[in-house]
């Protein structure tokens, strides 16, 4: 268990749903990262928060959109889905700038059909 | 464009010998570097980094090469063991940029 805890660990739904995922992070972190992990495509960067506030962001589609709450957790919304959006999606946590690395959870299964 | 390169996407080596996995990176703002390890159905998991103040870390059995010049990093295991068999991507960070933007992996497999 790397203390990162990501919710639902499967998700199927069908084209033009709107999913939410959950990412917990490790106790003490203030960083939280999103990465998308397509069929055969490395870890894809989404977005990063720090302490609730937006502090980067990568390709991530316009369909999507992520937030982090008072308590640290971050939730990830994709809507619209299409067959396309279908992937692995990994948060981590690191305590600040994240320099030294992350901490990954195991991830969500998305099946979009 | 992909920053980040990992042209071999698999790789196998008999148990005990060294396994050297390889990186390629475009950005000169690059300075920081990570290896980390995924097996199926786990998240990645951290293994090694290197600043780019160094051009050698050694962790055990695993010791990281930078070649800033050729803008090229790799990862050496020695001995290969079957539990290193994986997917091993290697991840790059710019100064100010609160990201690390990662390769898309190399699969190793360790034959017994």
């Amino acid at each position: 268990d790397s203390g990162v805890t990501q919710t639902p660990k499967h998700l199927i739904t069908a084209t033009g749903q709107r999913v939410t995922l959950r990412c917990s992070p490790r106790s003490g972190d203030l960083s939280v990262y999103w990465y998308q992990q397509s069929l055969d495509q490395g870890l894809q960067f989404l977005i990063q928060y720090y302490n609730g506030e937006e502090r980067a962001k990568g390709n991530i589609l316009e369909r999507f959109s992520a937030q982090q709450f008072p308590d640290l957790h971050s939730e990830l919304n994709l809507s619209s889905l299409e067959l396309g959006d279908s992937a692995l999606y990994f948060c981590a946590s690191s305590v600040a700038s994240g320099v030294g690395g992350y901490t990954f959870g195991s991830g969500t299964r998305l099946t979009v059909v | 464009d992909q920053q980040v390169k990992q042209n071999s996407p698999s790789l196998s080596v008999q148990e005990g010998r060294i396994s050297i996995l390889n990186c390629d990176y475009t950005n000169s703002m690059f300075d920081y570097f990570l290896w980390y390890k995924k097996y199926p159905a786990e998240g990645p998991t951290f293994l090694i980094s290197i600043s780019s103040i160094k051009d050698k870390n050694e962790d055990g059995r695993f010791t990281v090469f930078l070649n800033k010049s050729a803008k090229h990093l790799s990862l050496h295991i020695v001995p290969s063991q079957p539990g290193d068999s994986a997917v091993y991507f290697c991840a790059a960070s710019a100064p100010g940029t609160y990201k690390y933007i990662f390769g898309t992996g190399t699969r190793l497999k360790v034959l017994a």
